[in-house]
C-alpha cells in the first residue's frame, strides 16, 4: 500500500525559511495537499494540488512536488506558524485518502 | 461562512455502537463529497471514510470496513457515521470535512467530536 513519510519534527529560526518534506513513491505524479493543525484546533488547508493557496493563506506558504518528494515551504517563519503539518494525497488505485504522519514545526 | 458542526460523541463500551453526525450550513451540501477523519489522542490524522454527492459511492479505510457506515441526508444537510463493534483503538476525535476537489483536498473542517471506547 502507498505510504507518505514526513520527518517527526522541524525547527526554524524566527524569520528564516522552514521546509517540511513528504516522501512517497513517485509522489510527483500525485496531487499533494498540506494542512496546518494547532493544538486543540481542527486542521486548516494551507496548500492544495501541490502549490495552490486557499484564500486567506499568506504568500509565505508555498508548495512544490517532484519525483519522490513534496515540500511545504514557509518563509519568514513566525511564532504563529508553530503547529503540526500534514501532507495528504488521494490514492486513485485504491480510492483512499492518505495522510502523512505529520511534522511538528518549532520556531526558535 | 461555511459551517460544519459535529455531534453525538461520547463514552461507549467496547463492542458497542454510536452514531456521530455533522450538520452543514452556508453551502450547497448536495454538491460536495464529504469525509470523516479521526485523530487518536496525541496521534496524527487518519482518514476514515468518504461519500459522494448522492450517497451512491462510499469508501473506507481498511480498519473500519464492515464496522462503520458513512451516509448522508441531503434534505437535512447532514452527514453521519454509524460505528458498530467499537474497539478501544477507535477512540479519537472525529472530524467531518468538506471535500473541495477531485483529489480529496478538504477545505472546511468541523471542530470535531470525541468518541471514547472504554469499559
Amino acid at each position: 500500500s502507498y505510504e507518505l513519510t514526513q520527518p517527526l519534527s522541524v525547527s526554524v529560526a524566527l524569520g528564516q525559511t522552514a521546509r517540511i518534506t513528504c516522501e512517497g513513491d513517485n509522489i510527483g505524479s500525485k496531487n499533494v495537499h498540506w494542512y496546518q493543525q494547532k493544538p486543540g484546533q481542527a486542521p486548516v488547508l494551507v496548500i492544495y494540488r501541490d502549490s495552490k493557496r486557499p484564500s486567506g493563506i499568506p504568500e509565505r506558504f508555498s508548495g512544490s512536488n517532484s519525483g519522490n518528494t513534496a515540500t511545504l515551504t514557509i518563509t519568514r517563519g513566525q511564532a504563529g506558524d508553530e503547529a503540526d503539518y500534514y501532507c495528504q494525497v488521494w490514492d486513485s488505485s485504491t480510492a483512499h485518502v492518505l495522510f502523512g504522519g505529520g511534522t511538528n514545526l518549532t520556531v526558535l | 461562512e461555511v459551517q460544519l458542526v459535529e455531534s453525538g460523541g461520547g463514552l461507549v463500551q467496547p463492542g458497542g455502537s454510536l452514531r456521530v453526525s455533522c450538520a452543514a450550513s452556508e453551502f450547497t451540501f448536495s454538491h460536495y463529497w464529504m469525509s470523516w477523519v479521526r485523530q487518536a489522542p496525541g496521534k496524527g490524522l487518519e482518514w476514515v471514510a468518504i461519500i459522494n454527492q448522492d450517497g451512491s459511492e462510499e469508501k473506507y479505510v481498511g480498519s473500519v470496513k464492515g464496522r462503520f457506515t458513512i451516509s448522508r441526508d441531503n434534505a437535512k444537510n447532514s452527514l453521519y457515521l454509524q460505528m458498530n463493534s467499537l474497539r478501544a483503538e477507535d477512540t479519537a476525535v472525529y472530524y467531518c470535512a468538506r471535500v473541495y476537489d477531485g483529489y480529496a483536498a478538504s477545505d472546511y473542517w468541523g471542530q470535531g467530536t470525541l468518541v471514547t471506547v472504554s469499559s
